[in-house]
């Protein structure tokens, strides 16, 4: 069974730069959430995708935006990157949308 | 405002010893309760889940839930220096379609 995974592992983009990051979901499994953790913090919630529609959005603005592909990987999209948006970016796959959900590595984005 | 309350630690405890981490949560119909483990710079990785009240024992990992005081908690019996970690406890809110809420964690460390 191979787990989540997650590209790029880390990056370094600059103020008002675009940035994508990807996901592979765990086989079998239907459901990609994405979070943002910032460094002393909990994993903060930004959308979710289910067959391929956002299936639930936390309070993130529009420039982050995300996509899901019909084997389930998925992309999130930030765009004018600001210095706050530097954090670790998490990927979770599960199979029942907000059953247990499995983490990729992560991508460590840091804005300068 | 959907809220899960952690101490932030750090929680020392002597190796062999019974590690109690415990965790707070605001919204009464929650249904759905986890525990993660997070190591410094990796991502979450999920050691238990819990549904109903009571007690759940995975090898040395105990959770245990009480809705009517909306509290869980998570045992760590036989501590060993490998379980120095952030502990990281998130909750479904409700049934269905809403995101799991994480709170900020507590930071362990199992001193030998």
């Amino acid at each position: 069974e191979t787990g989540v995974t997650q590209s790029p592992t880390h990056l370094i983009k600059t103020r008002g730069q675009q940035v994508t990051l990807r996901c592979s979901s765990q086989s079998g499994h239907n459901t990609v959430s994405w979070y943002q953790q910032a460094l002393g913090q909990g994993p903060q919630f930004i959308f979710q995708y289910y067959r391929e529609e956002e299936n639930g959005r936390g309070n993130f603005p529009p420039r982050f935006s995300g996509l899901q592909f019909p084997n389930y990987s998925s992309e999130l999209n930030v765009n004018a990157l600001e210095l706050d948006d530097s954090a670790l970016y998490l990927c979770a796959s599960s199979l029942l949308v907000y059953n247990e959900q499995f983490f990729g590595p992560g991508t460590r984005l840091t804005v300068l | 405002q959907k809220e899960v309350e952690q101490n932030s630690g750090p929680l020392s405890v002597p190796e062999g010893a019974i590690a109690s981490l415990n965790c707070t949560y605001s919204d009464r119909v929650s249904q759905s309760f986890f525990w993660y483990r997070q190591y410094s710079g990796k991502s979450p990785e999920l050691i238990m889940s819990i549904y109903s009240n009571g007690d759940k024992e995975d090898g040395r990992f105990t959770a245990q839930l009480n809705k009517a005081s909306q509290y869980v908690s998570l045992l760590i019996r036989d501590s060993q220096p490998s379980d120095s970690a952030t502990y990281l406890c998130a909750v479904n809110p409700s049934s269905g379609n809403t995101p799991l809420v994480f709170g900020k964690g507590t930071r362990l460390s199992v001193i030998a």
